[in-house]
């Protein structure tokens, strides 16, 4: 399985950009990384993917090194319902016809302070 | 938006009872994932459907049953149910096989078995 490793934890002030870090140096060279977050209690919220450029929607930008071993996820603007366990995940391919696993570490708990 | 739609969201059972869960998705997807979450051990795939009438095994299949009759929908059973599968349970729906498609989850099934 492709590993990825980040954090166990990190803090933020509300307002500000949280930036959170990620290394998959085994990373395959056609292997996405995947952002999701779980907030205490609900499913896993997809955030954003990206394979080899710089992406960016809506919730957050992601920001991926030239030789993709590592990625940082951004949320602009942190607010107190961003405190979650942030997961970045490169999946694993599985069965059949193209049917992939999410692979979930532990993630980096971030905190939003007021 | 009701994306992907788990029920019951909470179960008590005895030891031995069965129950089936049921995972509706409104996306159209192809693709759909039963996992379920323990603490320290991450999600962990049950079974998975690449399609209707399709159904694989994961990486902890046994005591499951899973069906795929409706595109729509997901089921997975438990036969006889054991203090061991005491677990939160998430369904997740993804539109293809193309590895640039993320999941999307539900927001779970806690289910207790005394």
């Amino acid at each position: 399985d492709a590993k990825t490793t980040q954090p166990p934890s990190m803090d933020c002030a509300e307002g500000r950009a949280a930036n959170l870090p990620c290394n998959h140096s085994t990373i395959s060279g056609n292997e996405y990384v995947y952002w999701y977050r779980q907030i205490h209690s609900q499913g896993p919220q997809y955030i954003i993917h990206g394979l080899k450029n710089n992406e960016t929607n809506e919730m957050a930008s992601l920001i991926i090194t030239e030789d993709r071993k590592s990625s940082t996820l951004i949320l602009p603007h942190a607010t107190l319902r961003d405190t979650a366990v942030y997961y970045c995940i490169v999946r694993v391919g599985v069965g059949i016809q193209g049917a992939q696993k999410l692979v979930f570490g532990q993630g980096t708990r971030l905190t939003i302070n007021p | 938006n009701a994306g992907v739609t788990q029920t019951p969201k909470f179960r008590v059972l005895k030891t031995g009872q069965s129950m089936t869960l049921l995972c509706a998705q409104d996306m159209n997807h192809e693709y759909m994932y039963w996992y379920r979450q323990d603490p320290g051990m991450g999600l962990r795939l049950i079974h998975y459907s690449v399609g209707e009438g399709t159904t694989a095994k994961g990486e902890v299949p046994d005591g499951y049953n899973v069906s795929r009759l409706k595109k729509q929908n997901f089921l997975l059973g438990l036969e006889s149910a054991a203090p061991s599968q005491t677990s939160v349970y998430f369904c997740a729906s993804r539109r293809t096989g193309a590895t640039n498609q993320p999941q999307h989850f539900g927001d779970g099934t806690r289910l207790s078995i005394l």
